[in-house]
Formats: C-alpha cells, sequence, structure tokens
C-alpha cells in the first residue's frame, strides 16, 4: 500500500531564510510521481512542484526545490528565502505512473509552516 | 474562468439525512477524484473516477457513493450522514489517466459539511 509521512506537523521559520519540509513515501510501484501542494488560510489547493521518481535531477520552480532522494524514499521540500506568504500548509503527494489501481493521488498529513517577520 | 465548480459552499445536515455534494469541471479532463481533508490527517481520497462511466474506491470509501455519468460531472453523495462525515470536501480533477506526465491536481474551492 502507498503512503505519505510528513513527520512535522508545524515549522517556524524567520523570514528571508531557507526552510525544508519533510517527506517520506512507501509505495511498491517502480514508477510514480511526487507533489507538493500549497493550502494558504483562504483554503485553496496550489501545486508547487513535481519530481518522476526515473528525473535524475532534482525538480525546481523558482524559490521551491524537491530534495529527491530515491533510496531514502524521501522528496523533501526547500523553500529558500522565505516570505511571509508562505505562511501556509503544505501537503506532499504521490501517483503511481502505471496503472496499478487508479492512478490514485495520495496525500500527506501535511505541516504548516509559519514566518515570521 | 476554467476550473472545478462545487456546491454547496458550506451545509449543515441533521445526522441520518442524505446530501450531494456537486462537482462540475469544464477542463475536459478524463479523471476527477473527491477528497475529504481533517484536521492531523491531510486530504484522504473517498472515490475517484478515470473516465466517464467508470469509478473507484479510494482509501475512505465507506458511506459514500458516486456517480460518472459524463466527463464534467461528479457528484457525491452521503445516504445517510453521520457526525464523523463532518470535513471539508474537495472535488479534484487531472488531465490524464496515464502515466505520462505530471498531471497535477486541480482543486475546487472545497464544500464544508457539517454532519449534527
Amino acid at each position: 500500500a502507498q503512503k505519505i509521512t510528513q513527520t512535522q506537523p508545524g515549522m517556524f521559520v524567520q523570514e528571508k531564510e531557507a526552510v525544508t519540509l519533510d517527506c517520506t513515501y512507501d509505495t511498491s510501484d517502480q514508477s510514480y510521481g511526487l507533489f507538493w501542494y500549497k493550502q494558504p488560510s483562504s483554503g485553496e489547493m496550489i501545486f508547487l512542484i513535481y519530481q518522476g521518481s526515473y528525473d535524475e535531477q532534482n525538480a525546481t520552480e523558482g524559490r521551491y526545490s524537491l530534495n529527491f532522494q530515491k533510496a531514502r524514499k524521501s522528496a523533501n521540500l526547500v523553500i529558500s528565502a522565505s516570505q511571509l506568504g508562505d505562511s501556509a500548509m503544505y501537503f506532499c503527494a504521490m501517483r503511481p505512473t502505471q496503472n496499478t489501481g487508479g492512478f490514485k493521488t495520495i496525500f500527506g498529513a501535511g505541516t504548516r509552516l509559519f514566518v515570521k517577520a | 474562468t476554467a476550473g472545478i465548480t462545487q456546491a454547496p459552499t458550506s451545509q449543515i445536515l441533521a445526522a441520518g439525512r442524505s446530501m450531494t455534494l456537486r462537482c462540475t469541471q469544464d477542463m475536459r479532463h478524463n479523471a476527477m477524484y473527491w477528497y475529504r481533508q481533517d484536521l492531523g490527517l491531510g486530504l484522504r481520497l473517498i472515490h475517484y473516477s478515470n473516465t466517464a462511466g467508470t469509478t473507484g474506491k479510494g482509501e475512505v470509501p465507506d458511506g459514500y457513493s458516486v456517480s460518472r455519468a459524463n466527463t464534467d460531472d461528479f457528484p457525491l453523495t452521503l445516504a445517510s450522514a453521520v457526525p464523523s462525515q463532518t470535513s471539508v470536501y474537495f472535488c479534484a480533477s487531472s488531465d490524464g489517466t496515464s502515466g505520462s506526465g505530471a498531471n497535477v491536481l486541480t482543486f475546487g474551492a472545497g464544500s464544508r459539511l457539517t454532519v449534527l
């Protein structure tokens, strides 16, 4: 069975500093995709970054990067130069890329990030 | 604006009553999903549909049913609501049912349901 684990319920970071949000996963699939989504206090879900399991380089999108360590089954999100607007809930998610049960995307419990001025 | 429309935005429901949460997308996405979001548990998949005419069970399907009569609509029905179904419900869709590409989820704004 697939599982996503986010062990940090809450994190604090000083504005302009970098922060790493942890994500580990468990899957028997050989091919899968890993995602991070952001949920501000307004409630909408915003896609941030994607990493394919066969991608050799870590994904980057502006201030977001995904530290992918396949052997450790970890997909940590790194936010550089934190901004006050980064305060939000962050979810790690995974989706198989082979049809081993419906291409279902599953999510972790989330990490709430607080950026301090 | 293209996207997903969910209705109602919020609802208070007496236990034992039935309720249908509506979800409509205008992006012609093949796959659609229903999640519930609860504090400390993240988003949990209730049901999904890879394409019109097919549905599947997610992580927490008990007490819920879905149908996918066409590409655009994916309603979620609670036949006899219980207080544990109090939650925020998100409908989502993605373009592909194949393994290629990121297949990023597009979410609706959510429906907040309180069962008393």
